[in-house]
């Protein structure tokens, strides 16, 4: 699997859209980019997952570069509930579907 | 809706015991997953399974064992319990697809294991 960078972390102003960036300069035609949040010591929870298009749904936004070496989630008004570690993950369709963590990006929502 | 379900949430072993983490999921999820997470770190896939009677070792599995005997449960031991064992213990599923789909795993809300 495609190494992933991510910032320690970053903070956002409730309200306001936060965007956290993740490069993947490594990723492969057939790797799939997925995140994850972890909400204080809960289990992670999937927010999105994108192979070259943008995507949408009911909590995020996925921006994929053209060359597909990096990708933004986009929160698009950050609430104090959305405080967490934010994992960007880059995966094969394989045998087992396995995902491998890396440390994230905590993201602090800041009234 | 009740997910991927994980018992115990809390455990206090000591050196040398064994014990039993169990995980159980009724979304039909043919693949299911157990991972280890140590303080300040991301998760560590230890087992893996991807259907009845199918399992297969993740990154760290030295020390714990797994069986699947049915879809829904995954149990996940630990033989000779040591303080390296420390850790949250989480249980994932996902469903399989044709080609390998990409479908996201779904996650318990972890076990909590100190070993004294």
């Amino acid at each position: 699997d495609a190494k992933t960078t991510q910032p320690t972390s970053m903070d956002c102003a409730e309200g306001r859209a936060a965007n956290l960036p993740c490069n993947h300069s490594t990723i492969s035609g057939n790797e799939y980019v997925y995140w994850y949040r972890q909400i204080h010591s809960q289990g992670p929870q999937y927010i999105i997952h994108g192979l070259k298009n943008n995507e949408t749904n009911e909590m995020a936004s996925l921006i994929i570069t053209e060359d597909r070496k990096s990708s933004t989630l986009i929160l698009p008004h950050a609430t104090l509930r959305d405080t967490a570690v934010y994992y960007c993950i880059v995966r094969y369709m394989e045998y087992g579907n396995k995902l491998v963590f890396g440390a994230g990006t905590i993201l602090r929502v800041k009234s | 809706n009740a997910g991927v379900t994980q018992t115990p949430k809390f455990r206090i072993l000591k050196i040398g015991q064994s014990m039993t983490l169990q995980c159980t999921q009724d979304m039909n999820h043919n693949y299911m997953y157990w991972y280890r997470q140590d303080p300040g770190m991301g998760l560590k896939l230890i087992y893996y399974s991807v259907g009845a009677g199918i399992t297969d070792k993740g990154e760290v599995p030295n020390g714990y064992n797994v069986s699947r005997s049915t879809t829904e449960d995954f149990p996940l031991r630990l033989e000779l319990a040591a303080p390296s064992q420390t850790s949250v213990y989480f249980c994932a599923s996902s469903q399989a697809g044709r080609e390998y789909s990409n479908q996201p795993q779904h996650f318990g809300d972890g076990t909590r294991l100190s070993i004294l």
